[in-house]
């Protein structure tokens, strides 16, 4: 089953306009990768948070973890036509022999 | 730095044939993982593998097998094909499990 489920589905947005994604999951984490991707093409990491962490920041790119909650969000500042992709958040588990499990991502579109 | 390569890209099959992808990690990164993209089932684990030890597989029947060698390339085999092998199939690689994991740009499987 997927881990790490991503609302909304979809979102269009206009540019300029600020996007925000959230990722759910169920049990305890280890960390969360966040990835983006254009159609059919592979996955471009974007940002990784650990399960101690509670924000993490890269270029227009806001990551946060509430591990009380279970909860990450994604945002994505300023937005451009560029952004348009599929963004998905990637679990791992806490403990051995875990591996990473994908939710089933977020479409967004930003209208020039 | 390379990143991750995928071969081939794209590929042709027959049902009840075999097919054999190949995943080159970045260099110096030991773990490898593979996942299969459909638009119905998302993103699904696979296998993951951590200097030539399987550490984890997904739910996939037998007919999906993988290894890695000790350079850390990996191989993915599918035997006895169906029509619903058909997807993209992603590769990731990590320094070790737990850190950020760079996929390739996948290898197209079309099976008819």
């Amino acid at each position: 089953s997927q881990q790490g489920e991503e609302d909304p589905q979809a979102l269009s947005i206009q540019e300029g306009e600020n996007a925000t994604m959230n990722c759910s999951y169920k049990t305890s984490i280890n960390n969360l990768q966040w990835y983006r991707q254009n159609s059919g093409r592979g996955l471009v990491h974007l940002i990784l948070i650990r399960s101690n962490e509670r924000e993490k920041h890269s270029g227009r790119l806001r990551v946060t973890l509430d591990t009380s909650k279970k909860s990450s969000s994604l945002l994505i500042t300023a937005s451009r036509a560029a952004d348009t992709a599929s963004y998905f958040c990637a679990k791992r588990n806490g403990g051995n022999n875990n591996d990473m499990r994908f939710g089933a991502g977020t479409r967004l579109t930003v209208k020039p | 730095k390379a990143g991750v390569t995928q071969t081939p890209r794209y590929l042709i099959k027959t049902r009840g044939q075999q097919v054999t992808l190949s995943c080159s990690p970045i260099s110096g990164h030991r773990s490898v993982s593979w996942y299969q993209q459909t638009p119905g089932q998302g993103l699904q684990f696979l296998f993951e593998y951590f200097s030539e030890t399987q550490r984890n597989k997904g739910n996939f029947p037998g007919r999906f097998s993988g290894r890695q060698f000790s350079n850390s390339r990996s191989e993915m085999n599918v035997s006895t094909l169906e029509l619903g092998d058909s997807a993209l199939y992603l590769c990731a690689s990590s320094v070790q499990p737990n850190t950020e994991a760079f996929f390739g740009q996948g290898t197209r499987l079309t099976v008819v």
